[in-house]
């Protein structure tokens, strides 16, 4: 298993700002993974965050608004940029805990807050 | 278009009794499936899995079942606690492409001492 932490844990933020996650795992993994959970909606994966190349972006998520780091294999992070109040939402960063499965551990997520 | 279901957003059961969460899922790729559980404030949990070609896997209190004809897994919990009071995610993932686990809605389990 992995041990993944993340700062900070919540926020209040304010139209227009940028926001920087960080996320950090106390072992090397391969795969890191950002998902968001806004109010009462399930998980959505918005990147796969790759050590040495750009991330992976789902539809619907891009660059611009998400930009992500994977500086190497323990630490990435993805910030939330010009946030709106629809950004408001629990961030959740996430690693492989088996390449052959889709076995992930997550961090405890980051409760972010837009006024 | 939603892949992974789980039609029932809550459940309640009383301690001691069997809760049965259920999920359906659309992609007939997906030949992993995963159950976490969350609690308020805490990123999700991994639970318990199942892959494609067993239909029953079973780890103590907990019995995830797998009918891949009908496209539809449930997670057991027997006896249930107390403690199990959460939200319960399934989740799938396909061998072609494990970059991505598709999660459910949810649903809210409590267990009423």
């Amino acid at each position: 298993s992995a041990v993944i932490s993340q700062k900070p844990s919540r926020d209040i933020c304010q139209r227009g700002t940028s926001l920087t996650i960080q996320c950090q795992v106390d072992s090397q993994v391969t795969m890191m993974f950002w998902y968001r959970q806004q109010p009462g909606q399930s998980l959505t994966l918005i990147a796969t965050a790759n050590q040495g190349s750009e991330a992976t972006y789902e539809s619907g998520f891009v660059i611009d608004k998400f930009p992500i780091s994977r500086p190497n294999l323990t630490f990435s992070t993805l910030t939330v940029s010009n946030m709106s109040p629809e950004d408001s939402s629990i961030y959740l960063c996430s690693a492989r805990g088996d390449l052959y499965t889709g076995e992930l551990f997550f961090g405890e997520g980051s409760r972010l807050t837009v006024l | 278009d939603q892949q992974v279901k789980q039609n029932s957003p809550s459940l309640s059961v009383q301690e001691g009794r069997i809760s049965i969460l259920n999920c359906d899922y659309t992609n007939s790729m997906f030949d992993y499936f995963l159950w976490y559980k969350k609690y308020p404030a805490e990123g999700p949990t991994f639970l318990i899995s199942i892959s494609s070609i067993k239909d029953k896997n079973e780890d103590g209190r907990f019995t995830v079942f797998l009918n891949k004809s009908a496209k539809h897994l449930s997670l057991h919990i027997v006896p249930s606690q107390p403690g199990d009071s959460a939200v319960y995610f399934c989740a799938a993932s396909a061998k072609t492409s494990y970059d991505k686990v598709i999660f459910g809605p949810g649903t809210s389990l409590s267990v009423i001492p």
